[in-house]
This record gives C-alpha cells, structure tokens and sequence, in this order.
C-alpha cells in the first residue's frame, strides 16, 4: 500500500522568511496529492493540491511542486506570516478517493 | 448546512461502552469518508462511502468497528466496546463525486475511553 514520509516534523520561521515542506510517497500509481492545514483543534483545511499531470502550481504565496520520477512533493509558503502557524499535513491518493497523509509538519512562524 | 457537521464534539466513554459518532455530509455529496486521528498524528482512512454503499472499509482497525450510511446522507460511525486505545478524533469528510478531489472535513468528534 501507499506509505507517505514527511519532513521536517517542526519547523521554525522568521516572519517573512520562506518556509519549504517535502514529502515522498511509495506507490507510483498515486495522482493526486493534497496539502491540509490544521490550527489546533480544528479541521484539517485544503490548501493547495497539485495532480500528477502538472509539475507545478501557485495560488499566491503557496506552491507545490511535484517530481514523479522521484515520487516526492514539496510545499512552499512564501512572505510567511504569524497567521500560517499551523501543522500542515501532505497526502497521497488515486483519483481522489481515500487519502494516505503524512504524519505533519508542525510549521511556527515567529514574529 | 455550510459544511460537515459531526456530533457529539466531545464524547467520553467508559472502557467497555459503545458509542455512536454521526456525520451530517454537505448536502448532494455523493462520497463520505472517515478517519481517525491520533494525536500528534495525521488522519488514518477508516472506510469510505459512495451514497449508501460502502466500497472500501479496509482501514477499520477491528470488529468493533461499523459505520453505516443507510439513506445515502448521514453516516454513523459505531465502536462497540470501547478501549483505551480508541481514544482519538475522529473526522468525516465529504467530496461531490467518486472522483472529485479535496473533500472537505468536519470539525471531528475527539472521543476519550476512560
């Protein structure tokens, strides 16, 4: 089955500074691959996803790039700000259906 | 309603008692999944739903374990005999179709057995 590795586990910020996430997965036939923030005690919160037809993707200051031949992904938040303190967890699936997520990435950003 | 809407929020349970989790899915959503999530952990896939079938329930962790999804909708997640170590959150999500990515989750039910 699909395993997903994450790293790093904590990671630590300047406010403005540019914060990366990377993820590898097992199984080649995975295409879709989502990233979700969760505040503490709240829902995890789609906040970007990227398929396996497209290597990169941007919605302002988030991207993720995704390299097939590798089978890794990575995370990039840009200008960070206090507000993207949070743990952000990748995932891999086939075709959207039941997600394998990594164990988090616990991501402070310190004023 | 807006969104996933689970209940209870909160549930403590006495080692041994069963307990019902329910879902209220975004109305029209034809795909209803559940996780548990451990803490300090990333969701695991318990069992997946398309309207009232359930197609995958390869992640429950025991027997104890049933969820059932009768009219298409809600969806109950029962444990029967709770232990210790089924104390976590436990998540819903929904998503439009089988193939629509990005579902969105619900608030969670955090249960602790006692």
């Amino acid at each position: 089955g699909e395993n997903v590795e994450q790293h790093p586990s904590t990671l630590s910020v300047q406010e403005g500074d540019s914060a990366v996430i990377k993820c590898t997965y097992s199984d080649s036939a995975s295409n879709y691959f989502p990233w979700y923030k969760q505040e503490l005690g709240k829902r995890p919160q789609l906040i970007i996803d990227i398929r396996s037809n497209v290597g990169e993707k941007k919605d302002q200051r988030i991207a993720v790039t995704l390299n097939k031949t590798a089978k890794h992904f990575s995370l990039h938040i840009t200008e960070t700000q206090p507000e993207d303190s949070a743990v952000y967890f990748c995932a891999a699936s086939l075709n959207g259906q039941n997600f394998v997520f990594g164990p988090g990435t616990r991501l402070s950003v310190l004023p | 309603g807006a969104g996933v809407s689970q209940s209870p929020r909160y549930k403590v349970a006495k080692r041994g008692q069963d307990v019902a989790l329910r879902c209220d899915p975004i109305s029209g959503h034809v795909s209803l999944f559940w996780y548990q999530q451990a803490l300090g952990q990333g969701p695991e896939f318990l069992t997946y739903f398309q309207n009232e079938a359930q197609l995958d329930k390869s992640g429950l962790p025991s027997d104890r374990f049933f969820a059932e999804r009768p009219e298409g909708s809600v969806s109950t997640l029962k444990i029967q005999r709770t232990q210790q170590e089924d104390s976590a959150v436990y998540l819903c999500a929904s998503s439009l179709s089988r193939d629509r990515a990005g579902y969105t989750f619900g608030s969670g039910t955090r249960l602790t057995v006692v």
